[in-house]
């Protein structure tokens, strides 16, 4: 079965740091565009950060530049996100979601879209 | 950065009813936006992509349209398993932008 699983989630400090994971199985994450995207408790989805497949290409959301780091370890084909100075408009659930082009079978369009997404890892920033 | 501007923000429907949910984009973006959706406690799930084609899977009483800024997603009739909350997100940038979500409640 295609599946990503995230964790690393928990309560921290403000100001503090934490760092997610992603693994896949059913594929390898290390041959796809990865992004991480997060909801913050009753509020809508957010796009945090993305990184492309061949590592080359990394773009963040303003409200994070800066204060979280997307990374990959292709030999443990895993995903991170190292996030630090987080305050409490970071608490929210992240979720790691494979980017992957698909095509119109009728006009041959091809479009980038999150097509598997993990289950998610909360994350609360309280003191 | 795109905007992406969904309305309603939230509705109202029964079983069976016909349910239309917009998004607006800031500037055009040709066919690049997709919608997922989200039920509470759940991972968010691709419904349409590129506008207007269908993830495989997913029933076909769901159908997406539009191009340029103006888009629609449309549930022909909608069942129990529905109601849920819907985001539309374009995928013409490198800094992606959902809209801030259509809830569908039951009436």
């Amino acid at each position: 079965e295609v599946q990503l699983v995230e964790s690393g989630g928990g309560l921290v400090q403000p100001g503090g740091s934490l760092r997610l994971s992603c693994v896949a199985s059913g594929f390898t994450l290390s041959g796809y565009t990865m992004n991480w995207v997060r909801q913050a408790p009753g509020k809508g989805l957010e796009w945090v950060s993305y990184l492309s497949r061949g590592g080359d290409s990394i773009y963040y959301a303003a409200s994070v530049r800066g204060r979280f780091t997307i990374s990959r370890d292709k030999a443990k084909d895993s995903l991170f996100l190292q996030m630090s100075s987080l305050t409490d408009e970071d608490t929210a659930v992240y979720y790691c979601a494979r980017e992957n082009s698909l095509k119109d079978l009728r006009d041959g369009f091809v479009t980038d879209a999150f097509d598997i997404w993990g289950q998610g890892t909360m994350v609360t920033v309280s003191s | 950065d795109i905007q992406m501007t969904q309305s309603p923000s939230s509705l109202s429907a029964s079983v069976g009813d016909r349910v239309t949910i917009t998004c607006r984009a800031s500037q055009p973006i040709s066919s690049y936006l997709n919608w997922y959706q989200k039920k509470p406690g759940k991972a968010p799930k691709l419904l349409i992509y590129g506008a207007s084609s269908l993830q495989s899977g997913v029933p076909s009483r769901f159908s997406g349209r539009g191009s340029g800024t103006d888009f629609t997603l449309t549930i022909s009739s909608l069942q129990p398993e529905d109601f849920a909350s819907y985001y539309c997100q374009e995928s013409y940038s490198n800094t992606i932008t959902f809209g801030g979500g259509t809830k569908v409640e039951i009436k």
